[in-house]
């Protein structure tokens, strides 16, 4: 079975505070994916990797950046969070492009 | 634009069946997903079409017309468990990203 972990459930932090969320896969997928979900928004896509140190902006990158140094593991970076990035976050992986989605149980961030 | 359309909402009676419609653009289509994704929880894999025609999965079947742009999720025989959030996915030659409907929020009543 695919398993991705998402470092945190919860997270509440403060306007203009620096937040890092992790994703780690364990199946050896090539691609990995950083999302958000918001009510009446469904899910948008922030930015996606292919393979290790490469990254590609999704449809909503601003305010974000990312990293992928390890094969498992990508992290989505909030260099100054502000309140409109309170959000679910989704991290999913794929073996191969085009194929199913694996998702993390995803990580609500409150940003006060 | 690839705008992926599905209700918003929909509500159904336990025992009965319910289908949810999707409707997108077919340029440079290449694959249609749909997941569940009940409250609070991380959207699951539900099932896969690249050619036309029915897949049937247990209670659940998925339809797809590349022409029409159209698909459409079948649950039978519905069960309280299956009121969730059924989420449309395309995916795109263009780009190679999965784009997302806004999902139907199904109830299911007693």
């Amino acid at each position: 079975d695919v398993k991705v972990t998402q470092s945190s459930r919860y997270l509440v932090k403060r306007t203009g505070e620096k937040v890092f969320l992790e994703c780690v896969q364990d199946m050896d997928h090539e691609n990995m994916f950083w999302y958000r979900q918001d009510p009446g928004l469904g899910l948008r896509l922030i930015y996606f990797s292919y393979d290790v140190k490469m990254k590609e902006k999704g449809d909503i990158p601003e305010g974000y950046s990312v990293s992928r140094e390890k094969k498992e593991r990508f992290s989505l970076i909030l260099e100054s969070a502000s309140t409109n990035q309170t959000s679910m976050y989704l991290c999913a992986s794929t073996e191969g492009r085009g194929e199913t989605q694996y998702f993390g149980p995803g990580t609500r961030l409150l940003v006060l | 634009g690839q705008n992926i359309d599905q209700p918003t909402e929909m509500t159904a009676t336990e025992g009965a069946i319910v289908q949810i419609n999707c409707t997108y653009q077919t340029s440079g289509f290449n694959g249609l997903f749909w997941y569940q994704q009940h409250a609070g929880e991380a959207p699951t894999f539900l099932s896969y079409n690249v050619l036309d025609g029915l897949e049937e999965k247990g209670r659940f079947s998925s339809f797809l017309s590349r022409s029409k742009g159209y698909s459409y999720l079948l649950l039978k025989e519905l069960q309280m468990k299956d009121s969730a959030s059924y989420l449309c996915a395309v995916f795109y030659n263009q780009g190679g990203k999965l784009i997302f409907g806004q999902g139907t929020e199904l109830s299911v009543k007693p």
